[in-house]
């Protein structure tokens, strides 16, 4: 079993309609990251969250650390918003950052 | 500054051959790592930097890769006799210190060996 695991690994969605990418750990963190990758490799830092929720424009990312779980909403999805979206968790060992990455959700906009 | 850099975007080598990529951070961060990505999968930790120190380095990482950061700014990952295994996408992420620092990534080099 993966230390970060996504669900639904791809999702395919209509113009417009709201989404939900959940990601779920097993670690212990100090924070977690949605990050999102566009073909040919760029990875954008969407959110980093502690606790609590955050909100940017149509994304919203929430996290329970009690549930070690974190969702990232998407809504009135665009064409635009197709992209890989990955979890990332943060924990501290010996000092350090350290991350894991989950395998990250494939979602496609149709217009 | 404009974020992470990465040079090469693309290299394609023979089998056998050695290749080198550098990735420039963001000039303020001290921390930088190096992952590797195939297709379909998440980012793999290879190695880490604070500072020009190698604090960590992943059993993934065979004696034939090395990386540097000689003076805590721009960093090093040479793969020495590659192998048709280490085509991937290879991404250089920086942050900070600071606690609710973000992770900045590069675009990543792609190799392809044939």
């Amino acid at each position: 079993k993966n230390e970060v695991e996504q669900s639904p690994q791809n999702l395919t969605a209509q113009e417009g309609e709201f989404i939900t990418i959940n990601c779920s750990y097993s670690v212990g963190i100090s924070a977690l990251h949605w990050l999102q990758q566009h073909p040919g490799g760029g990875i954008v830092s969407l959110f980093m969250l502690s606790s609590g929720k955050k909100k940017h424009g149509r994304l919203i990312a929430t996290i329970n650390i009690q549930e070690k779980h974190s969702s990232l909403h998407i809504t009135a999805s665009h064409p635009r918003d197709s992209a890989v979206y990955i979890c990332a968790v943060r924990y501290t060992t010996s000092g350090t950052y350290k991350y894991i990455f989950g395998t990250g959700t494939r979602l496609k906009v149709l217009a | 500054d404009t974020g992470v850099s990465q040079d090469p975007r693309h290299k394609i080598t023979k089998r056998g051959q050695n290749v080198t990529f550098r990735c420039d951070p963001i000039s303020e961060h001290n921390r930088l790592y190096w992952y590797r990505q195939t297709l379909g999968q998440g980012p793999e930790f290879l190695t880490y930097f604070q500072n020009e120190a190698q604090l960590e380095k992943s059993r993934l990482l065979s004696d034939r890769f090395s990386a540097e950061r000689p003076k805590g700014s721009f960093s090093t990952l040479e793969i020495q006799r590659t192998e048709q295994g280490d085509s991937a996408m290879y991404l250089c992420a920086s942050s900070s210190d600071r606690v609710n620092e973000k992770l900045f990534f590069g675009s990543g080099t792609q190799l392809s060996v044939l």
